[in-house]
């Protein structure tokens, strides 16, 4: 069975430092890795993902995560925080098992960046 | 493309009520997913459909039905809605069910039963 646990319910930073929301992630198989953001009152919107193409993965608004199979972790990063990247964050496993796909989302890291 | 939509974006019920969540994709995908997020949670799978004319059961599906007569619309239905449906609804699609594909979610519909 697969899990995803994200270490911080709440972040806060200062605009134009260094974010990290860390997620570790349990699998059977060899799951591909979402970070998808939610900002209040609208949808989620994919950020970035791992398919085991390569460790280190760009994604969109300057965000990046490093996928780390002996750790199995999944953390999200950015170099330098903006008042628009506060929001909710999702890291998410999926496996292709027996046929069905199963997405297990973790519970989700709010960021507040202050000014 | 309009992308993922849905209707409505607030609802009030009574309890023992019923409604019928809509969703619309444009993007020509078969999957299509319901999930719900309770507050401080991550979203779980509610119902899912392979294609038009083929659903299955998520995680959650006890109190809900859903059906799927063409590749754009999955319609979600509270048959005698409950306090414990208080949820916030995401539909989404995908192009297919590799574990590699993106998932779009639409804007959600912000369900209370009282």
């Amino acid at each position: 069975a697969q899990s995803v646990t994200q270490l911080d319910s709440h972040v806060s930073v200062s605009e134009g430092t260094p974010v990290l929301l860390r997620c570790n992630y349990s699998s059977s198989y060899s799951p591909s890795l979402f970070w998808y953001v939610q900002h209040p009152n609208k949808g989620l919107q994919l950020l970035l993902k791992y398919t085991s193409a390569a460790t280190l993965v760009k994604g969109i608004n300057g965000f990046e995560a490093e996928f780390k199979k002996s750790e199995t972790s999944f953390h999200l990063t950015k170099p330098s925080a903006h008042m628009s990247d506060a929001a909710e964050y999702f890291c998410v496993v999926s496996e292709l098992n027996t046929g069905r796909r199963a997405l297990t989302f973790g519970s989700g890291t709010r960021l507040q960046v202050q000014p | 493309n309009a992308g993922v939509t849905q209707t409505p974006k607030f609802r009030i019920l009574k309890i023992g009520q019923s409604m019928t969540l809509q969703c619309t994709q444009d993007m020509n995908h078969n999957y299509m997913y319901w999930y719900r997020q309770d507050p401080g949670m991550g979203l779980k799978l509610i119902y899912y459909s392979v294609g038009a004319g083929i659903t299955d059961k998520g995680e959650v599906p006890n109190g809900y039905n859903v059906s799927r007569s063409t590749t754009e619309d999955f319609p979600l239905r509270l048959e005698l809605a409950a306090p414990s449906q208080t949820s916030v609804y995401f539909c989404a699609s995908s192009y297919s069910m590799e574990s590699v594909d993106e998932q779009y979610f639409g804007p959600g519909t912000r369900l209370t039963v009282t």
